[in-house]
């Protein structure tokens, strides 16, 4: 079985400050690793994703997010957060079983500060 | 291209009703996906189809859950006799094929509440 647990529901940062989003996942085989942005009333939208290549992955909006296997984290970060930035964030973990289904995290909603 | 859709947006049903939600995958999309999105927390998976077959319903919670793609496109996943704990946000998700690593495109979301 999968678990993925994203430590602070809720962020606040101060816009042009550093954003940082916490990922720890469990997983019985080499995990590929996701991060989603969801906004207000809107789908999810795929950030980045990790898929065994390199451990540093950098995705759309400035966002990129490390792999570290010995410490089973996936952390996101932004060096200068955006009011655009405000939203909630969800990581998630597939391991190929039910074709790829995703086990998600239960979010952290993240306050841009002006 | 259109991405996936669904509808109605938003259904409010009261206690014992059936209701029905629709989801449209992108064109193409050989894999389906619901989950149940409760509020204030992550999407959980509820039921997986490869073109028609539904390969994988073990997130259902209860039997009253039901979920079609008859021709592997449009999909519908119905709830008999609904009740309060039923109420969150139903997301369709879609992906070319699966192969591991591929991206799911989420639809709106359909938020149902249960009176």
């Amino acid at each position: 079985a999968q678990s993925v647990t994203q430590l602070g529901s809720h962020v606040s940062v101060s816009e042009g400050a550093l954003v940082l989003l916490r990922c720890n996942y469990s997983s019985s085989v080499p995990p590929y690793l996701f991060w989603y942005v969801q906004y207000p009333n809107q789908g999810l939208q795929l950030l980045l994703k990790y898929t065994s290549a390199a451990t540093l992955v950098k995705g759309i909006n400035g966002f990129e997010a490390e792999f570290k296997k010995s410490e089973t984290s996936f952390h996101l970060t932004k060096p200068s957060a955006h009011m655009s930035d405000a939203a909630e964030y969800f990581c998630a973990v597939s391991d190929g079983a039910a074709g790829n289904k995703l086990t998600f995290g239960g979010g952290t909603r993240v306050l841009v500060k002006p | 291209g259109a991405g996936v859709s669904q509808s109605p947006r938003y259904k409010v049903a009261k206690r014992g009703q059936d209701v029905a939600l629709r989801c449209d995958p992108i064109s193409g999309h050989v894999s389906l996906f619901w989950y149940q999105q409760a509020l204030g927390q992550g999407p959980e998976f509820l039921t997986y189809f490869q073109n028609e077959a539904q390969l994988d319903k073990s997130g259902l919670p209860s039997d009253r859950f039901f979920a079609e793609r008859p021709e592997g496109s449009v999909s519908t996943l119905k709830i008999q006799r609904t009740q309060q704990e039923d109420s969150a946000v139903y997301l369709c998700a879609s992906s070319l094929g699966q192969r591991l690593g591929y991206e799911q495109y989420f639809g709106p979301g359909t938020r149902l509440t249960v009176t």
